[in-house]
């Protein structure tokens, strides 16, 4: 069983159509989820950092929230160049210093 | 400033080669991380080092196996390659040791092909 799912796996947008990836996960003892683009042919790049359940972050268009099993990444009025992977991590008391990753929701927006 | 330097970018080796690739991370970066990246499993955690020592490990086999140099480089090293190996091995740097509050800076990965 996956410890941290991402849905959906693929979102085809229209430019300035508002939209949602959720991750969800299974572990407990959270002490970290995680939210990074990847663009093909790089690697991951870190966006924000959640922590406890209702914490929100935000950057330009790209707003983080997190509940007790879940998280979103709201997109908000999305252009084409938000088009990349977005991977969710997370990392939990077991597995130490370990990200676990999901298999990240490929996020395609044309103008 | 520079980024988490990964090389060689790109690999082709023959089953039951062996290979080593390299990462030198942020200036001022003591912890090193490597993931493997495939299509069908994602990125997975294979170890951590940080001031030279290996303080964490995924669930690799044996043959999966790294170090960290005192300039905080590190190098990765993969026995008798399968084909099963081919991925994209990213390294991933971060000040200090479970510095969960600073997230993690990627290289661009290593593309490693096996045939």
């Amino acid at each position: 069983e996956d410890q941290v799912t991402q849905s959906p796996e693929a979102l085809r947008l229209q430019e300035g159509e508002s939209s949602s990836l959720n991750c969800s996960y299974t572990v407990s003892g959270l002490r970290g989820l995680f939210w990074y683009r990847q663009d093909p042919g790089k690697g991951p790049e870190f966006l924000f950092t959640l922590y406890s359940a209702g914490e929100e972050k935000e950057k330009e268009r790209l707003k983080a929230t997190l509940t007790k099993k879940e998280s979103f990444l709201h997109i908000t009025a999305p252009k084409p160049e938000d088009s990349a992977t977005y991977l969710c991590a997370v990392r939990f008391n077991q597995a130490g210093t370990a990200l676990i990753f999901g298999k990240g929701t490929t996020l395609s927006v044309s103008s | 400033k520079a980024g988490v330097t990964q090389t060689p970018r790109y690999l082709i080796k023959t089953r039951g080669q062996q290979v080593t690739l390299s990462c030198s991370p942020i200036s001022g970066h003591r912890s090193v991380s490597w993931y493997q990246q495939t299509p069908g499993q994602g990125l997975q955690f294979l170890f951590e080092y940080f001031s030279e020592t290996q303080r964490n490990k995924g669930n690799f086999p044996g043959r999966f196996s790294g170090r960290q140099f005192s300039n905080s480089r590190s190098e990765m090293n993969v026995s008798t390659l399968e084909l099963g190996d081919s991925a994209l091995y990213l390294c991933a740097s971060s000040l200090k040791y479970d510095s969960s509050g600073y997230g993690y800076t990627f290289g661009s990965g290593t593309r490693l092909t096996v045939v």
